[in-house]
């Protein structure tokens, strides 16, 4: 079964307006983190938010929030007023315990968002 | 003052060759890591040292060989390369496990 799953490949936003990337895990570890970030076609990642298991609010970062809904196992990022810079590759990952007792990280799919001018 | 460094940043090679790339790192972090990235884009963590100690070791051929000589480098060696190892690799640091990752620009390898 798949840990973090992204279920959009890609997606078009038109430039200002708010998008929102969905990401659903699943695990059994009470302490996770989750984790998003951003892949631009020069390649390098860039980290943009995270959202701890135990934190009773949504995260947010400057335009990007994590819709945290903990009972749904669903960890969506919300970017608001949506710019052209934001065209990139998009990752959802998850820290939590291995099966070892070692810590993992776990990487979704990843969404491809096209910002339109 | 890049925080996180790799070096090189492209590599190609002939199969059957051994290649090393080095990572290093500024921001006085404890832990290290390094993932492969294929060519569809999927991310999957290799290994994890924490203070030079392996932590994670996810099931890779034993062709490849992570050596932390001190806690800001971890390099990562591969022998006998194969066609199947082209990928690119990214290294990355966090403060300890429990924190966020910072990664490098990425090595992109090539084998041919």
């Amino acid at each position: 079964a798949q840990k973090i799953t992204q279920t959009q490949p890609g997606m078009f936003v038109q430039e200002k307006e708010a998008v929102t990337l969905d990401c659903t895990y699943d695990t059994s570890d009470p302490s996770y983190g989750l984790f998003w970030y951003k892949q631009p076609s020069s390649g390098e990642m860039i980290f943009l938010i995270y959202q701890g298991s135990y934190d009773q609010q949504n995260a947010t970062e400057g335009r990007y929030s994590l819709n945290f809904q903990k009972a749904r196992k669903s960890a969506n990022l919300v970017i608001s007023a949506s710019q052209l810079g934001d065209s990139a590759m998009y990752f959802c990952a998850m820290r939590e315990v291995g099966t070892s007792g070692t810590y993992k990280y776990i990487f979704g799919t990843g969404t491809r968002l096209k910002v339109l001018a | 003052d890049t925080a996180v460094s790799q070096t090189p940043k492209y590599l190609v090679t002939q199969m059957g060759n051994d290649k090393s790339i080095k990572c290093e790192q500024n921001l006085g972090h404890d832990t290290m890591y390094w993932y492969k990235q294929d060519s569809k884009k999927f991310l999957k963590i290799m290994f994890s040292y924490n203070n030079k100690e392996l932590i994670i070791n996810e099931t890779v051929p034993n062709r490849f060989s992570p050596k932390s000589p001190d806690k800001a480098h971890l390099n990562l060696h591969i022998n006998s390369l194969e066609l199947g190892d082209s990928a690119v690799y990214f290294c990355a640091s966090s403060h300890s496990l429990f924190d966020t990752q910072y990664f490098g620009p990425g090595t992109r390898l090539t084998v041919l």
